[in-house]
């Protein structure tokens, strides 16, 4: 069964470092996500992608986070410098139709730990 | 401010009892809802959804759920537990407002005892 790769699983981080979390989409979708989840806190939409431009994001997705396509696989996400609260979990997903009718197939997550 | 409530942080069931796992919502217009499931380590796997039509919708895993308008609910069930579904389960919605942004429930702990 086709399945969304992230990587790496647990990176750890001094504060203001650059970080970048990548993913690989299931290879026939065409929209693509990042969540987050703090540590004891719900699930946080960050953006959503979809043919190489932001198609929605929330306000937690301020300018130190960027988010790109590079080569067609990967999707990844760019967080410029670092602060404690980014720490979390961060979960990349992608759908094959962006109506929003279809449900999201999530990776296994990246955990950011920022000491 | 929209929202999803999941107010139970813990459901215990003993196997084979039916279990309910209880979401409810505030968002406008007409959204559309889902389940997702979390086991230890992994990602969240999609269970079930609601779009549009009959209000009891079914899922993988045995999963069902019953969708109510006018109580905004959208309620997680099974007629049979099972010691293997233990995990962690998330109520999600996307307000009809949003085209691509999902709002969660903080999830529940779903406890099955042999």
């Amino acid at each position: 069964e086709p399945e969304v790769t992230q990587t790496p699983s647990h990176q750890v981080t001094q504060m203001g470092q650059e970080v970048i979390l990548r993913c690989v989409p299931i290879s026939n979708h065409l929209y693509f996500y990042w969540y987050r989840q703090i540590l004891g806190q719900k699930v946080e939409f960050l953006v959503s992608f979809y043919n190489n431009e932001i198609s929605e994001k929330s306000e937690i997705f301020d300018d130190q986070f960027s988010v790109e396509r590079p080569d067609g696989s990967n999707f990844t996400l760019k967080i410029r410098s670092t602060k404690l609260e980014d720490s979390a979990m961060y979960f990349c997903a992608s759908t094959l139709t962006g109506r929003g009718t279809g449900e999201l197939f999530f990776g296994e997550g990246s955990r950011l730990t920022v000491l | 401010a929209q929202s999803v409530a999941q107010p139970e942080d813990q459901v215990n069931v003993a196997e084979g009892n039916p279990l309910t796992v209880k979401c409810t919502y505030s968002v406008s217009g007409n959204p559309y809802l889902f389940w997702y499931v979390q086991y230890p380590n992994r990602g969240l796997q999609f269970l079930l959804k609601y779009i549009t039509g009959d209000n009891l919708v079914k899922g993988s895993y045995g999963f069902e759920a019953e969708f109510n308008k006018s109580q905004t609910s959208f309620h997680l069930k099974k007629p049979s537990a099972l010691v293997s579904d233990s995990a962690l389960y998330f109520c999600a919605v996307r307000p009809s407002d949003s085209n691509y942004q999902l709002i969660w429930g903080a999830g529940t702990k779903l406890i099955i005892k042999p």
